[in-house]
């Protein structure tokens, strides 16, 4: 089955740094890599996700980068603010196969101090 | 958009009793639900996939007799903790896809804390 390794565990910025986080799977038919930022006590919120077809997605400070040769895929946070200040997870599916599980990293505990 | 939502959002009980999650996907209907449980600063583990019309897959490691799970329309799925123990204090989140494997996002809903004293 498919197994994410998402790193780091915590990252601690400055407001207006970046933030990168990365994550690599195991599965070569994981076509679909979602990003997904859960705050205290709620249901993780998806904010970007990129489909393998695509090399690259970007939606104002939040990008995306995958790499299929090396299965491994980042996010982007550019001018960080406090209030992107959560956890933040990457997942892996396979939209056709194995009834198309979706299968989480470990998550990064992302911290932006003002 | 799409809307899931689950409830209760949080639900207390004795130690031997079983406890019921609902979720509902309000905007949509969901061929396929998947249940997830999540400890304190650890990441979602899929427990099991929920097909409307079927039972259940589970994962390997969870109890089928221990979490049953109902998918009897297109909008609705029940989590069932029998006999619910305190190691089964958890955070149960659900998510609803629309349409086919191939197609779209999974919607998350809000959670449901579950506290097994």
């Amino acid at each position: 089955g498919e197994n994410v390794e998402q790193h780091p565990s915590t990252l601690s910025v400055q407001e207006g740094d970046s933030a990168v986080i990365k994550c690599t799977y195991s599965d070569s038919a994981s076509n679909y890599f979602p990003w997904y930022k859960q705050e205290l006590g709620k249901g993780p919120q998806l904010i970007i996700d990129i489909r393998s077809n695509v090399g690259e997605k970007k939606d104002q400070r939040i990008a995306v980068t995958l790499n299929k040769t090396a299965k491994h895929f980042s996010l982007h946070i550019t001018e960080t603010q406090p209030e992107d200040s959560a956890v933040y997870f990457c997942a892996a599916r396979a939209l056709y196969n194995q009834g198309g599980k979706l299968i989480f990293g470990q998550g990064t505990e992302l911290s932006v101090k003002p | 958009g799409a809307v899931v939502s689950q409830h209760p959002s949080w639900v207390i009980c004795k130690s031997g009793t079983s406890v019921k999650i609902e979720c509902r996907s309000l905007d949509f209907q969901a061929t396929t639900m998947f249940w997830y449980r999540q400890f304190p600063k650890q990441s979602l583990m899929l427990m099991a996939t929920s097909n409307e019309g079927s039972k259940a897959t589970y994962e390997q490691g969870v109890e089928k007799d221990k979490f049953l799970i109902n998918h009897a329309s297109l909008t609705l799925s029940t989590l069932t903790v029998t006999s619910a123990h305190p190691e089964d204090s958890s955070f149960y989140i659900c998510s609803a896809q629309k349409g086919q494997a191939g197609a779209n996002v999974l919607t998350f809903g809000a959670g449901s804390r579950l506290t097994v004293l």
